[in-house]
């Protein structure tokens, strides 16, 4: 049963663009959603956040937007670059949660 | 530099040989948790510890254990390795538990049985 569901295995962007990546979840406990980015040979690495409360929640180039009523939450990487290229993760928890449940990943290619 | 350490990086082992994945961090977390990575399904959670002495199961718990007898260690243990246990994990800290701080992850153990 995959709560949080990335449906778009893959992303090519070329450099400069907008970078969009999606999300989606089934579980309406979720109040706080996460987003990890992995480069090869490395851990995931936390990089932004929002709580359920908020809408939006911005940091540089990096922009999360929550839908609450889609249960959908999104990515924005503007401008985009070529060391963007990596796996982003989404993923959530709810206060009675003692983990983050992760989505399956998105490769981003960012091509100068 | 504060960073959870796993070891050994790569491990290429036979069924049935018992293998000790080893986790420490040095942030003074209280959470610790083990995560697998597989194509097309993510990173799964395996075992994870609120504390010391304090663990208990997460998603995919089959085949191995843990434990937590000092608050900077969280070792993975593999009884009897199977095929299906040849994967990519991951262990991860957090202050307290991860609803709303963010997971320190460690470089990832990748793991073949054959």
């Amino acid at each position: 049963d995959q709560q949080v569901k990335q449906n778009s295995p893959s992303l090519s962007v070329q450099e400069g663009r907008i970078s969009i990546l999606n999300c989606d979840y089934t579980n309406s406990m979720f109040d706080y959603f996460l987003w990890y980015k992995k480069y090869p040979a490395e851990g995931p690495t936390f990089l932004i956040s929002i709580s359920s409360i908020k809408d939006k929640n911005e940091d540089g180039r990096f922009t999360v937007f929550l839908n609450k009523s889609a249960k959908h939450l999104s990515l924005h990487i503007v401008p985009s670059q070529p060391g963007d290229s990596a796996v982003y993760f989404c993923a959530a928890s709810a206060i009675s949660f003692q983990k983050l449940v992760f989505g399956t990943g998105t490769r981003l290619l960012v091509s100068p | 530099e504060a960073q959870v350490t796993q070891n050994p990086r790569y491990l290429i082992t036979v069924t049935g040989k018992k293998l000790t994945v080893t986790c420490s961090q040095n942030m003074n977390h209280e959470y610790m948790s083990w995560y697998r990575q597989d194509p097309g399904l993510g990173l799964r959670q395996i075992y994870y510890s609120m504390n010391v002495e304090v663990t208990d199961k997460g998603d995919v718990p089959e085949g191995y254990k843990v434990s937590r007898k000092e608050k900077r260690n969280f070792p993975l243990i593999l009884e009897s390795p199977s095929p299906n246990q040849t994967s990519l994990y991951f262990c991860a800290s957090s202050l307290m538990r991860p609803n709303t701080g963010e997971l320190f992850f460690g470089e990832g153990s990748r793991l073949t049985v054959l």
